[in-house]
């Protein structure tokens, strides 16, 4: 069973749209991030946590809000959605500083941004 | 913040050479460099590793080598098959706060 999850899986917007991704892990893992994937940019980190109401700003954080409510759930909030948010969304989770650096990612979330 | 640079950006090899792919990163506190190959349609997922304690690491057809002075680390793919056609990203990763900063990127297309 797929250990990192995320919904929706496709979510079509307005600009100005108020957009949440979830996702939710089942690793027990500390770490959780949020990225934006773009052709030509890679994975860019958004947001990222390293437990329960915990939050620590990535490298393009604007426009962006994040909170993590529980170990298992990170969730990523557009509040006023624009069209160069339009992406592929990625979460995942990580024991960094346990016995593991490695990132287990979920399958996406394709935002489109009209 | 960390910046990595990954080259190149394409490349296209025949089947059964070697592929080779370099990152350079610029924060001398980054100590753990994972790569990650990512499927179309698919999301990445790590294929091999090297801590900051060690200068060559080889599994299964791939060896990576780091070099700390240089600030400089590369994956090299032997024989190359077309299964190994994907996306290569490398990361370096600030163990003390748990950051990880992806390059931008390989598209390797093996040729049969």
């Amino acid at each position: 069973e797929a250990a990192v999850t995320q919904s929706p899986r496709n979510k079509v917007t307005v600009t100005g749209g108020n957009v949440t991704l979830s996702c939710r892990q089942t690793n027990s893992h500390n770490y959780m991030y949020w990225y934006r994937q773009d052709t030509g940019h890679g994975l860019r980190l958004i947001h990222y946590s390293y437990g329960a109401g915990n939050l620590q700003i990535g490298d393009v954080p604007d426009g962006y809000k994040a909170t993590r409510t529980t170990q298992e759930d990170f969730f990523l909030l557009l509040e006023l959605a624009s069209p160069s948010q339009t992406s592929l969304y990625f979460c995942a989770s990580s024991d960094a500083g346990g016995s593991s650096y490695e990132q287990y990612f979920g399958p996406g979330t394709r935002l489109t941004v009209l | 913040g960390e910046q990595v640079e990954q080259l190149p950006s394409i490349l296209r090899v025949q089947e059964g050479s070697s592929a080779s792919i370099n990152c350079t990163y610029e924060n001398s506190a980054s100590n753990y460099f994972p790569w990650y190959k990512q499927e179309p349609g698919e999301n990445p997922k790590l294929i091999i590793d090297i801590r900051s304690n060690m200068e060559r690491k080889q599994t299964q057809g791939l060896i990576v080598l780091l070099d700390k002075k240089a600030k400089r680390f590369s994956l090299h793919i032997t024989d190359t098959q077309p299964g190994d056609s994907a996306m290569y990203f490398c990361a370096a990763v600030n163990t003390n706060t748990g950051k990880l900063t992806f390059g931008d990127g390989t598209v390797l297309t093996v040729k049969p």
